[in-house]
């Protein structure tokens, strides 16, 4: 079954380290790839996403991934974080198969950024 | 963001009672959701809506009834709500549904 793994749940950085955070995806056709935020007590908000293109992608708040076909990978990085990073990180993938839609998320990362 | 409310906000009940919960959306996106959240297993589809009186089946399922009888309007339903349905509901709309998905801010329910 297709699904979409985020293997570290929970991260602890200080300010101002780099961030790399995993999503890999088990599907073989064309994808579109998300990274929502969800900051402590709101909702999911879009991060970035990928359709097609430039496979390094650029969101919001100096966040970007890099989709890597060959490895079905999607990883979210961030070269400086901040305290206001804190927050769960979900990773999405949807596609179409057998003419239905799929949209999975990923069961998030937990990133704690310690002042 | 989409212009979506959830309501109610928390609710705590009994087991065995039945509860409505009720999204709506301003952004008249065709595609509407329901979420459920809990811990260790991210977000997880309950049911959702591909237009007016067309709902479909997500991967929990059990339990839940869903309804859809205007574009703005997705109602969720707990037939007789069970402890193992304590979670955070949440609702979410899409123009596209391989596109962004919009959330709505979440629903607290408590079953004792």
């Amino acid at each position: 079954a297709q699904s979409v793994s985020q293997h570290n749940h929970h991260v602890i950085l200080s300010e101002a380290a780099s961030l790399e955070l995993g999503c890999n995806y088990s599907y073989g056709g064309t994808v579109n790839l998300f990274w929502y935020v969800q900051y402590p007590g709101q909702h999911l908000q879009l991060l970035l996403k990928y359709f097609s293109g430039d496979p390094l992608v650029k969101g919001i708040k100096g966040f970007e991934a890099e989709f890597i076909k060959s490895k079905f990978s999607f990883n979210l990085r961030k070269p400086s974080v901040q305290w206001s990073d804190t927050a769960e990180y979900f990773c999405a993938v949807t596609f179409t198969t057998s003419g239905t839609y799929k949209y999975i998320f990923g069961t998030g990362t937990r990133l704690k950024v310690l002042a | 963001d989409a212009g979506i409310t959830q309501s109610p906000r928390h609710k705590v009940t009994e087991t065995g009672t039945p509860v409505t919960l009720r999204c709506h959306q301003t952004e008249n996106h065709r595609y509407m959701y329901w979420y459920r959240q809990d811990p260790g297993h991210g977000l997880r589809l309950i049911h959702y809506s591909y237009g007016v009186k067309d709902t479909d089946k997500g991967e929990v399922s059990d339990g839940y009834s869903v309804s859809r009888s205007k574009t703005e309007d997705f109602l969720l339903t707990l037939e007789s709500a069970t402890s193992s349905q304590t979670s955070v509901y949440f609702c979410a709309t899409g123009r596209e549904p391989t596109d962004t998905q919009y959330f709505g801010p979440g629903t607290r329910l408590t079953v004792l």
